[in-house]
């Protein structure tokens, strides 16, 4: 059964504490992703990877890092720089990163509460 | 800066209806067009896509259509049923821009009975 993992669903963190979220992928897939939604602005892109050990800076990646030393594994560190880190974060993947465009597969999404 | 711009941010169509969302990009080098489905408390999925050399892709009930000149392309939901109830999102990558997605901020449809 292929899929996109985020673990967990919910999390909730105090002001100041840094945070890493969980992202797994049985897919073979190249390329993963994270992205930040907040209600009212769609998904915008923190980081993307196109293969392993190997990663960019999106849209919006001040406050955040990633790491990517496994092909299936891409986890996201909230850190106490990001100024409001209280979102839903989804994690995707496509089978590569080439000329041509490939669906991205979505995971359900990490609720991240922070207070 | 927002590059893809959607509208109407909420829709409330009848059982049976017509939905249509509505987006519009800037970027001329964009040249593929997703729509993502994504119901509460999940991720997105891909619903349906175009390239701009199509004015128009049919899959079942939905339809993108798309107008190059005017920069604008938009979903068709034909005989909405309260299961399309979602959240939907336009997107846009452009040439030899992999896969990063430039995605709009959303359209909340509630289908009625």
């Amino acid at each position: 059964d292929g899929g996109i993992t985020q673990s967990p669903k919910y999390l909730f963190r105090k002001e100041g504490q840094n945070v890493t979220l969980s992202c797994e992928q049985n897919l073979n897939h190249d390329a993963m992703y994270w992205y930040r939604q907040d209600p009212g602005q769609g998904l915008r892109l923190i980081y993307y990877s196109q293969i392993v050990n190997d990663f960019q800076k999106g849209d919006i990646a001040e406050g955040y890092s990633v790491s990517r030393e496994k092909k299936e594994s891409f986890p996201l560190t909230v850190t106490s720089a990001q100024k409001n880190p209280t979102a839903f974060y989804l994690c995707a993947s496509s089978i590569r990163w080439d000329r041509l465009v490939h669906e991205q597969y979505f995971g359900p999404g990490t609720r991240l509460t922070v207070t | 800066q927002q590059q893809v711009k959607q509208s109407p941010q909420s829709l409330i169509v009848q059982k049976g209806g017509i939905s249509i969302i509505n987006c519009a990009y800037e970027n001329t080098a964009f040249d593929y067009f997703p729509w993502y489905q994504q119901f509460p408390g999940k991720g997105p999925a891909l619903l349906i896509a175009i390239r701009p050399d199509v004015s128009e892709k049919k899959e079942g009930r939905f339809t993108i259509s798309f107008n190059k000149s005017a920069k604008q392309f938009s979903l068709h939901i034909m005989d909405s049923q309260p299961g399309d109830s979602a959240t939907y999102f336009c997107a846009a990558s452009p040439t030899g821009g992999g896969n990063k997605l430039t995605f709009g901020t959303g359209t909340q449809l509630k289908v009625e009975l």
